[in-house]
């Protein structure tokens, strides 16, 4: 079985240059999550998608941050531009119905 | 919003000793769930709890969905140095989403 993948699973840039995040949910998964992972502020939920419409962004920090799910088997995250404080790890998560989130392991992002 | 309690922060426990964490909440959840994440990697399920006053065990590790719907608990037995990571707890309701609790980091000395 394969589960969520992501890509890539490192990512290191300069501030300013815009970054793009992949996901691959698993087949048949309706529910898609993002979520920032850092030491101070633990695992936050970004964004989730429902039948690849967003149904929460309130998670996402700021304009600079855009999430996009054009099909149910991919899915988008977008920082433009990109600043120093963005480094974190970034999961992707994706569930069946209401049942327990199956996660991805992480795009690890580091912003010079 | 919804948050969560998870206590303790982080353990630092003798190789073959029981542990216990748990979680509060001041809303209710439908589902309880508690996952562990190793290093470099993202959080994998290991017990989900369905319904309230549920007991449900995984090899050495046992969860418990509190009567209130409110709280729920972890425990491992006879832990051993793989058992090493971060555990969280999460709460789900109707709204399709889960609340995250901060984590607790669990050190195994062999």
């Amino acid at each position: 079985d394969a589960g969520v993948i992501q890509s890539p699973r490192h990512e290191v840039t300069e501030m300013g240059q815009e970054v793009t995040l992949r996901c691959k949910p698993i087949s048949g998964h309706d529910y898609l999550f993002w979520y920032r992972q850092t030491m101070m502020r633990g695992l936050e939920l970004l964004i989730y998608f429902n039948n690849n419409v967003p149904i929460d962004d309130s998670g996402m920090p700021e304009d600079r941050f855009s999430a996009k799910m054009p099909n149910a088997s991919f899915s988008t995250l977008k920082i433009q531009p990109s600043e120093p404080r963005d480094s974190a790890v970034y999961f992707c998560a994706s569930s069946q119905g209401r049942g327990p989130q199956h996660f991805g392991d992480g795009t690890r992002l580091s912003i010079l | 919003g919804q948050q969560l309690n998870q206590s303790p922060q982080s353990m630092f426990i003798q190789e073959g000793e029981d542990v216990s964490m748990n979680c509060t909440s001041s809303s209710i959840f439908n589902t309880w769930l508690w996952y562990k994440q190793d290093p470099g990697e993202g959080p994998v399920l290991l017990i989900a709890l369905y319904k309230a006053g549920e007991l449900t065990s995984n090899g050495r590790l046992t969860a418990q969905f509190g009567i209130t719907r409110k709280d729920s608990f972890l425990n491992i037995s006879a832990s051993i140095p793989s058992d090493v990571g971060i555990y969280f707890c999460a709460g789900h309701s109707n709204a399709g989403k889960s609340t995250f609790g901060d984590g607790t980091t669990l050190t195994v000395k062999p």
